[in-house]
């Protein structure tokens, strides 16, 4: 079964500290691996996205690694902002998609506290 | 225009009501989305229109109704909602409905039904 899991659920840091968070997917063939950023209330702008050949991708303070052979996804966090306070989703596009169909991971909620 | 337009931001509706959700794009994206999002959950995937042809429905109650009446354009018209309908309606579009390229989301209707 295709899932897209994320860890750690919920992670508080103080402002100017680095973050990690984690994405494991059992998506296999798949396409491409995205990041999204997501403030409540509010739909999710995208962070990052790689290709199955890509390991690496940065925009800005964010850099998203990418192990196809393990199967994993990081989203590394420089220097953070009250900004970056959000809910963080990895999201995975199975390769041969049949209707843009995403799997979508349960996020991870960061919590940058001054 | 790299932007999905989503409108109303918020909407509150009485069950017996009849409203419509709109969403614009001119990226000439060929596909768009529905999505529902209940908090602290992710997207879940409602339609999706490919070349202006419906081609996914997930199963939603037919109280939810969608259309598109061109390419940039997307409705989803409701009647006759239950209050556990309520729940934040996400807009998306891709280049076409393989999950490849730049997928982008609206900031989304938040629906309340009293």
């Amino acid at each position: 079964k295709n899932q897209v899991e994320q860890s750690p659920q919920s992670l508080i840091i103080l402002e100017g500290k680095n973050c990690t968070l984690q994405c494991n997917y059992t998506v296999s063939p798949f396409s491409n691996l995205r990041w999204y950023k997501q403030d409540t209330g509010r739909g999710p702008v995208s962070l990052t996205i790689m290709t199955f050949s890509e390991n690496t991708k940065s925009n800005g303070r964010y850099t998203a690694t990418l192990d196809a052979d393990t199967k994993q996804s990081s989203l590394h966090i420089t220097a953070s902002q009250l900004s970056d306070s959000a809910s963080y989703i990895c999201v995975v596009s199975p390769a041969y998609n049949q209707g843009g169909k995403l799997i979508f991971g349960q996020g991870t909620e960061l919590s940058v506290k001054p | 225009d790299t932007e999905v337009t989503q409108t109303p931001k918020h909407l509150v509706m009485g069950m017996t009501n009849k409203k419509s959700l709109k969403c614009e794009q001119h990226m000439g994206h060929r596909a768009m989305y529905w999505y529902k999002q209940k908090a602290k959950k992710p997207p879940e995937l409602m339609f999706v229109y490919s070349y202006e042809k419906l081609s996914i429905n997930e199963s939603v109650p037919s109280r939810f109704s969608p259309e598109c009446p061109n390419s940039s354009l997307l409705n989803l018209h409701l009647h006759a909602l239950q209050p556990e309908d309520s729940a934040l309606y996400l807009c998306a579009s891709s280049q076409t409905d393989r999950g490849m390229g730049g997928y982008t989301f609206g900031s989304g209707t938040r629906l309340t039904v009293v």
